[in-house]
């Protein structure tokens, strides 16, 4: 069965800050990748995703994340955090083909202006 | 409609009641799921539908969870003799078909509070 970690619950950052999340999942075959994000009072929205291209995936807002095979780590990473980025970050993995998704627990992320 | 709609956005029971929570996916796609997300425990898989296909059940947690999707569109979520432990946001999501999970469109939720 596939699985799920995200390091952290809560991490406050000062604007400008730089970010990085870890994640880290299993699955024993090829895989899909996944962060999403819910921003106060919104729906879950798709931030980027890893399909067996290119090993670093940039996303929507300046994130990108960087998919390791040896270390079954997708972790998600921004240079410099804005109060804006304030939301709820999940981290997603399917089997290739696969419609099965599976969240890790989500890392709540402040951003103090 | 331009978006997944749920309905409704809040309910709250009384222990032991029966609750349905409604979910309209976006017109024309033929996948859908429900999750439930609990209070710091992530999103949790309940039942998938793929067109007329059997629906995968495998994550509902127990018998007094049941799903059903009428004409392959709106799609409601039954919970009987509800209990505290119920009490989460539910999440209803859908894709154009099986497989594109790059292209997933999640609902605002249903809020459920079990008193």
């Amino acid at each position: 069965a596939q699985s799920v970690s995200q390091h952290n619950h809560h991490v406050i950052l000062s604007e400008a800050a730089s970010l990085e999340l870890g994640c880290n999942y299993s699955y024993g075959g090829t895989v899909n990748l996944f962060w999403y994000v819910q921003y106060p009072g919104q729906h879950l929205q798709l931030l980027l995703k890893y399909f067996s291209e290119d090993p670093l995936v940039k996303g929507i807002k300046g994130f990108e994340a960087e998919f390791i095979k040896s270390k079954f780590s997708f972790n998600l990473r921004k240079p410099s955090v804005q109060w804006s980025d304030t939301a709820e970050y999940f981290c997603a993995v399917s089997g290739a083909g696969s419609y099965q998704l599976t969240f890790g627990k989500g890392t709540k992320l402040s951003v103090i202006p | 409609g331009a978006g997944v709609s749920q309905s409704p956005s809040n309910k709250v029971t009384e222990k032991g009641k029966d609750v349905e929570l409604r979910c309209d996916p976006i017109s024309g796609h033929t996948a859908l799921y429900w999750y439930r997300q609990s209070l710091g425990q992530g999103l949790e898989f309940l039942i998938y539908f793929q067109g007329n296909s059997a629906p995968d059940k495998s994550g509902l947690p127990s018998d007094r969870f049941s799903a059903e999707r009428t004409g392959g569109s709106v799609s409601t979520l039954t919970i009987q003799r509800t209990q505290q432990e119920d009490s989460a946001v539910y999440l209803c999501a859908s894709s154009l078909r099986t497989g594109s999970l790059e292209k997933l469109f999640f609902g605002s939720g249903t809020q459920l509070s079990v008193l």
